[in-house]
């Protein structure tokens, strides 16, 4: 069965500074990959998604995000973290096939320090 | 860009009341989701839903839940006799032959 691991649960970084959040799967082959955003309350924004292809993916708002199949990762980066980033962040495998289920991890949730 | 559309955006319901919680995809998706994301927890997989079947569902998915595509655009979760375990945020999502999810908004349900 698939499993997505964000071990840190919280993260707090000051405003302009970089960010990294910690994303690791474990499934069989390599499954597409996603990582959503959540702000409090609210639904669940696609930042990026990684399917084939280039390891490297960018997404919206400045964050990209790094496929490692050597490490099973997929971690989201941003070079520098404005105050409205601060959300609950969360990476999300599937099985490479038309109509399969998301799992997800237990989220990260970001604070941003003025 | 088109949208997966659900309400109500918030239903309290009683304790052993039956609750429909309605979804509508994207018109030219193929498969269909529910989601559940207990306050303070992950996401969480309900059920799929395929040319009028149900395709896969969670070990969460017992009885109590039930799903219908009742015409061509609507998609429903039923969940029979609440219980308080039941409150959550209620994600509908769909996707299409290339695989690519929307999600909806989400209802956020209170069971008192």
């Amino acid at each position: 069965a698939q499993s997505v691991t964000q071990p840190d649960i919280h993260i707090t970084v000051s405003e302009g500074a970089s960010l990294e959040l910690r994303c690791n799967y474990s499934y069989g082959a390599t499954p597409y990959l996603f990582w959503y955003v959540q702000s409090p309350g609210q639904g669940l924004q696609l930042l990026l998604k990684y399917f084939s292809g280039d390891t490297l993916v960018q997404g919206i708002k400045g964050f990209e995000a790094e496929f490692k199949r050597s490490q099973s990762s997929f971690n989201l980066r941003k070079p520098s973290v404005h105050w409205s980033d601060a959300a609950e962040y969360f990476c999300a495998v599937a099985q490479q096939t038309s109509g399969s289920r998301l799992t997800f991890g237990e989220g990260t949730q970001l604070t941003v320090n003025p | 860009e088109p949208e997966v559309t659900q309400t109500p955006s918030h239903q309290v319901t009683q304790m052993g009341q039956e609750v429909i919680l309605r979804c509508v995809p994207i018109s030219n998706h193929l498969y269909f989701y529910w989601y559940r994301q207990i306050l303070g927890q992950k996401v969480e997989f309900l059920v799929s839903f395929y040319n009028n079947e149900i395709s896969e569902k969670s070990e969460i998915f017992d009885d109590q839940f039930s799903v219908e595509r009742p015409d061509g655009s609507n998609f429903t979760l039923k969940i029979r006799s609440t219980k308080l375990e039941d409150s959550a945020m209620y994600f509908c999502a769909s996707s299409g032959e290339i695989y690519g999810y929307t999600f909806g908004s989400g209802t956020r349900l209170t069971v008192v």
